[in-house]
């Protein structure tokens, strides 16, 4: 079974602080996401990687950066917490897409972010 | 671009009665098609997905939807609903050639009461 975890389920830092959440998966696959996800609004992308130290915008990257330096794990950075940054955030990973395949992603728990 | 339409946002309903979960999507390519369901403090799963061939998909767990082409829509039924389908369902399209990616719509919440 795949498997992705997040470092966190829940989180409260403080305005101006700057936040790691961490990402690991553990079935080789080569594409990483994060989403957050709002009453309202569904998931919205952040950032996306397709492989080490690569990476791509989404839909909803102010505010935010990500690291990958390796293959399994994929952190999400806030570099200075704001209130509206308070949310659920999930991470979810899949094979590399090939062409016009689709291969399914897998999610974590999610972290539920509160910043004060 | 894409978007995704979930016409509702809370669906209550009783036990053992049918229910629709309705989702409208537009785009400017080719989509794949998904029902991603949470249950409670739980991650995202996914129940069905149409990638192409019959319209008509089926879950494990009775839910089944149907590709609508001409009216961009993937709507989810169930002829008798549990109280374990307690949870919030997810429509999301991923555009080909676009390395996977989904965009999902605003969510349903699916309540059943005994």
């Amino acid at each position: 079974d795949v498997k992705v975890t997040q470092s966190s389920r829940y989180l409260v830092k403080r305005t101006g602080e700057k936040v790691f959440l961490e990402c690991v998966q553990d079935m080789d696959h080569e594409n990483m996401f994060w989403y957050r996800q709002d009453p309202g609004l569904g998931l919205r992308l952040i950032y996306f990687s397709y492989d080490v130290k690569m990476k791509e915008k989404g839909d909803i990257p102010e505010g935010y950066s990500v690291s990958r330096e390796k293959k399994e794990r994929f952190s999400l950075i806030l570099e200075s917490a704001s209130t509206n940054q308070t949310s659920m955030y999930l991470c979810a990973s899949s094979l590399w897409v090939r062409g016009g395949s689709y291969n399914e992603q897998f999610f974590g728990p999610g972290t539920r972010l509160t910043v004060l | 671009a894409q978007s995704v339409t979930q016409l509702d946002s809370q669906v209550p309903v009783f036990e053992e009665a049918p229910v629709e979960l309705r989702c409208n999507y537009s785009s400017s390519v080719s989509v794949y098609l998904f029902w991603y369901v949470q249950y409670p403090n739980q991650g995202l799963q996914l129940l069905l997905k149409y990638l192409s061939g019959s319209t008509l998909v089926e879950s494990i767990n009775g839910f089944e939807a149907e590709f609508n082409k001409s009216q961009t829509s993937f709507h989810l039924r169930k002829p008798s609903v549990h109280i374990s389908d307690t949870a919030e369902y997810f429509c999301a399209v991923s555009p080909y050639n676009q390395g996977g990616k989904l965009i999902f719509g605003q969510g349903t919440e699916l309540s059943v009461k005994p």
